[in-house]
């Protein structure tokens, strides 16, 4: 298999559970990313690793707390989310070189009830 | 922070035909990547074509081309010969080379594709 995975491809959780996002990547990139995309609004990073070392934190809620164990796995735990919470996470990775795109995932549509 | 912008919300185009999905970005630095990408109801994002700043030569990728204007910060994107496939919505994003992994994207345009 290529390309990142992500899993699960929705998922519907109270605002008291506990869940996590996976995402994994076969493409060999030192970098992994997670967005969060909302409807009308420009994607929004959320965290980068690079290297396994978390390299951005754009502010992001404690709500959401992210992993990443090696070079090829990302996690996004979710713990006492918000209903604005609700939207479709994406997962990514590129290689840390200018003219490396990013390669995205199918994304995980969360809804928090 | 750099800003990017798609001005259009949604276009549509006749099956066969040409449309152009305009972008602009905001930006102080000189050498840059500037990428498109298609998103289709999947979801999953796929680049579509990218451009380096300090190439003066459009890039293509088949039906896919890009009209870069580096001083007017303007990079859009022509798409000929429109196939239903192609209806989706397309994002615009921009790399620096100073904040390394950082990726700006805009706000996404929502082609149609009329039969």
């Amino acid at each position: 298999e290529t390309g990142v995975t992500q899993t699960p491809r929705h998922l519907v959780m109270g605002m008291t559970n506990k869940k996590s996002l996976k995402c994994e990547q076969h493409l060999g990139h030192n970098a992994m990313y997670w967005y969060k995309q909302s409807a009308k609004k420009p994607l929004e990073l959320m965290f980068v690793y690079s290297l396994e070392e978390r390299v951005e934190n754009n502010s992001v809620p404690s709500r959401f707390s992210p992993e990443c164990p090696n070079s090829s796995h990302l996690f996004l735990h979710l713990h006492t989310l918000q209903p604005e919470d609700s939207a479709l996470y994406l997962c990514a990775s590129s290689q840390d070189q200018l003219n490396s795109p990013l390669h995205f995932g199918n994304g995980t549509r969360l809804t928090v009830t | 922070a750099q800003t990017v912008t798609q001005s259009q919300p949604e276009m549509s185009v006749q099956e066969a035909e040409t449309v152009t999905l305009s972008c602009t970005y905001d930006t102080s630095e000189s050498d840059y990547y500037l990428f498109w990408y298609k998103q289709p109801p999947s979801r999953q994002m796929i680049l579509v074509i990218r451009q380096e700043a300090y190439k003066q030569q459009n890039a293509t990728e088949n039906r896919f081309s890009v009209n870069f204007q580096k001083a007017a910060k303007s990079f859009s994107l022509k798409i000929s010969d429109s196939q239903l496939g192609d209806a989706a919505m397309y994002f615009c994003a921009y790399r620096s080379p100073f904040t390394g992994n950082q990726f700006y994207f805009g706000t996404g345009t929502s082609l149609t594709v009329i039969p």
